[in-house]
């Protein structure tokens, strides 16, 4: 059975950093690409950044570009998300996907989320 | 403003059939790229509800239906039911953002 659990959020001031955490079971991790997909409070949902199966490309969103980081640690079974300079605007629930391997950008399971607070 | 766009709310009564369009352009749905279909229950996490425009994972009730043309797709649900409430969203992929796309998602209300 699938799982997806991601960890590490709270509540952090304007500017500071944050890890997210992403662990999986039930299924080859090292086979998978894994999305962030984030949603605001009362917002839809939005696109954060893709790591591929093993780790050798990533892609963001422009809001995420140049202050995110995600890697992700095969023989652990986990993957994780560095957040720079948080913004107020940050603030929202951040959920790790897992992309079907035989269908491009199909999310196919989602971990119940996170919930990260940016404020002052 | 979403890449895709969706209206912000439908209703229905039960029984009744509901439509939700999702429309693109030429940088993601009408170059071809596929449309996904993600529905979410307050507080939960969003659950695959189509996939490649028209398909659906197994258990997802046959009164879910999705189509494709041009840069627009569609979301149908017949035979609309209470437990259809919830917010449903459109995914796709767009070439000169180089990653994922969302609708703003769509609101289901059953009357």
């Amino acid at each position: 059975q699938v799982h997806l659990v991601e960890s590490g959020g709270g509540v952090v001031q304007p500017g500071k950093s944050l890890t997210l955490s992403c662990a999986a079971s039930g299924f080859t991790f090292r086979n998978y690409g894994i999305h962030w997909v984030r949603q605001a409070p009362g917002k839809g949902l939005e696109w954060v950044a893709l790591i591929w199966y093993d780790g050798t490309k990533t892609y963001y969103s422009d809001s995420a570009k140049g202050r995110f980081t995600v890697s992700r640690d095969n023989s652990k079974n986990t993957m994780y998300l560095q957040m720079n300079s948080l913004r107020v605007d940050d603030t929202a629930v951040y959920f790790c996907t897992r992309e079907n391997s035989a269908s491009f950008n199909q999310l196919d399971f989602w971990g119940p989320g996170t919930l990260v607070t940016v404020s002052a | 403003q979403s890449v895709l766009t969706q209206p912000p709310s439908v209703s229905g009564t039960p029984g009744q059939t509901v439509t939700i369009s999702c429309t693109g352009n030429g940088s993601n749905i009408g170059t071809g790229h596929d449309v996904h279909w993600y529905q979410q229950f307050p507080g939960t996490a969003p659950k695959l509800l189509i996939f490649r425009n028209n398909n659906r994972p197994s258990g997802v009730p046959d009164r879910f239906s999705g189509s494709k043309s041009g840069a627009s797709a569609s979301l149908a649900i017949t035979e609309l039911q209470a437990e259809d409430e919830a917010d449903y969203y459109c995914q796709s992929f767009d070439n000169s953002l180089s990653g994922v796309v969302f609708g703003g998602g769509t609101k289901v209300t059953v009357l």
